[in-house]
């Protein structure tokens, strides 16, 4: 079975510092994307960063970047420049490439940024 | 600018009443899901859609039903709502065409059976 692994179920960070959310996830498929979610509180969960586990390269998007270690099983978000609208719970997600299959999520890390 | 939208932001209802819960997506999507959602636990799949009329079970599928008629809608059923039912649902439709693939969410109804 496909698992997916948040260890941090909360952090909180000062305004403008840099911050890691940890994910591991496990799997026997070589093939599948990987996903971070950001939902900010009482509002609707958007898509942060993707991955596609056959790119060797780290996706980034502006302060948000990923470190992806495929032989490990790692996903790590990497916030930079950390803003009080990041504050939200952020989900590691995993899905398998090009099957009509189930999206699997982490536990969540509840991330407050502090002014 | 894509959609997925549930019916309701908010609802209440009474233990054994049976109760709907509509998302609608505008994308064209294949996919569509629907999770749970409870602090420290997540998001746990109820049911999912690949087709339409297909459904399968997700992990925590009991006291639910799905309906999806369309391929645009999936409605979701509580057949007797109970107090453990009370929580946050999510929908969130997808396609695995084109390499997409990321799920697009819906507001989110908060539902709480009393």
């Amino acid at each position: 079975a496909q698992t997916v692994t948040q260890s941090q179920p909360e952090m909180s960070v000062q305004e403008a510092e840099t911050v890691t959310l940890s994910c591991t996830y496990d799997t026997s498929e070589s093939n599948y994307y990987l996903f971070w979610y950001k939902q900010p509180p009482s509002r609707q969960m958007i898509l942060v960063i993707r991955q596609e586990a056959y790119k060797q390269q780290n996706a980034t998007e502006n302060r948000f970047s990923v470190n992806f270690q495929k032989a490990a099983k790692s996903f790590s978000l990497k916030i930079s420049d950390s803003q009080l609208g990041d504050t939200a719970m952020y989900f590691c997600a995993f899905i398998p490439m090009n099957r009509d299959d189930k999206i699997i999520f982490g536990k969540g890390t509840r991330l407050h940024i502090l002014p | 600018d894509v959609k997925v939208t549930q019916s309701s932001r908010y609802l209440v209802k009474r233990t054994g009443e049976k109760v709907f819960l509509e998302c609608v997506q505008d994308m064209d999507h294949e996919n569509m899901f629907w999770y749970r959602q409870d602090p420290g636990l997540g998001l746990r799949l109820i049911y999912f859609s690949y087709d339409v009329k297909m459904k399968e079970k997700g992990d925590i599928p009991e006291g639910y039903s799905v309906s999806r008629e369309k391929k645009e809608r999936f409605s979701l059923i509580l057949e007797s709502a109970s107090t453990n039912q009370t929580s946050m649902y999510l929908c969130a439709s997808s396609s695995p065409q084109g390499g997409a693939t990321e799920a697009f969410f819906g507001q989110g109804t908060r539902l709480t059976v009393v």
